[in-house]
């Protein structure tokens, strides 16, 4: 079966700081994709960077990369230079075809950023 | 935007109700996910449409039920409400295939009095 899992509940950063969320993942499947969602506490789920299975270079996207370790099974979330405004849940999510390419979702993690 | 909507945004009702929420998918996207969010589950997948067919079902409930229209709206019906079944309710479309992310569309918070 696929499981995300993210152990950090809740992260603290000062702005201006880089942040590093952490997931691991499991997955039988060959083929998949990564994915991390932001959900601010007005609720809705915000699509923030993606990694495929077989791209060879850590996807980034502005201030998000993704730091991929295929052989460890992580797929870590880096926010440089954080602002008040990522204060936020952040989501790790997979997508493979065990699921009917659904999304499996970790538990979250919750950052908040400080001045 | 993602471009997805959801009516309504929220919901109130009592145990033993029958509700129906609503989802318009992204312009061209096939696929129709529904997701429910609780404090005590999380994010969880309940069931997939593609083109109007069942593709694939996650923790759904058997009190709940869900399709997809030919102009490929769909719906999540949930019977016999209980207490527990508060929780957002997510309506995600995607294009086909495991590498394209899903949008989400704003949700449906229900609450069961």
């Amino acid at each position: 079966a696929q499981k995300i899992t993210q152990t950090q509940p809740g992260m603290f950063v000062q702005e201006k700081e880089a942040v590093t969320l952490d997931c691991t993942y499991d997955t039988s499947d060959q083929s998949y994709g990564l994915f991390w969602y932001k959900q601010p506490s007005s609720g809705e789920m915000i699509f923030l960077i993606y990694q495929g299975s077989y791209d060879e270079q850590n996807a980034t996207e502005g201030r998000y990369s993704l730091n991929f370790q295929k052989a460890r099974k992580s797929a870590n979330l880096v926010i440089s230079a954080s602002q008040l405004g990522d204060s936020a849940m952040y989501f790790c999510a997979m997508r493979g075809y065990q699921a009917g390419t659904a999304l499996i979702f970790g538990k979250g993690t919750t950052l908040s950023v400080s001045s | 935007d993602s471009g997805v909507t959801q009516t309504p945004k929220h919901l109130i009702t009592a145990t033993g109700q029958r509700v129906t929420l609503r989802c318009s998918p992204r312009s061209g996207d096939l696929s129709v996910y529904w997701y429910q969010q609780s404090l005590d589950q999380g994010l969880q997948f309940l069931i997939q449409y593609y083109n109007g067919e069942e593709r694939a079902k996650g923790n759904i409930l058997e009190r709940f039920s869900a399709q997809q229209f030919p102009d490929l709206h769909s719906e999540l019906n949930l019977s016999s409400l209980e207490l527990g079944d508060s929780a957002l309710y997510f309506c995600a479309s995607s294009a086909s295939g495991v590498y394209n992310e899903q949008f989400f569309g704003p949700g449906t918070r229900l609450t069961v009095l």
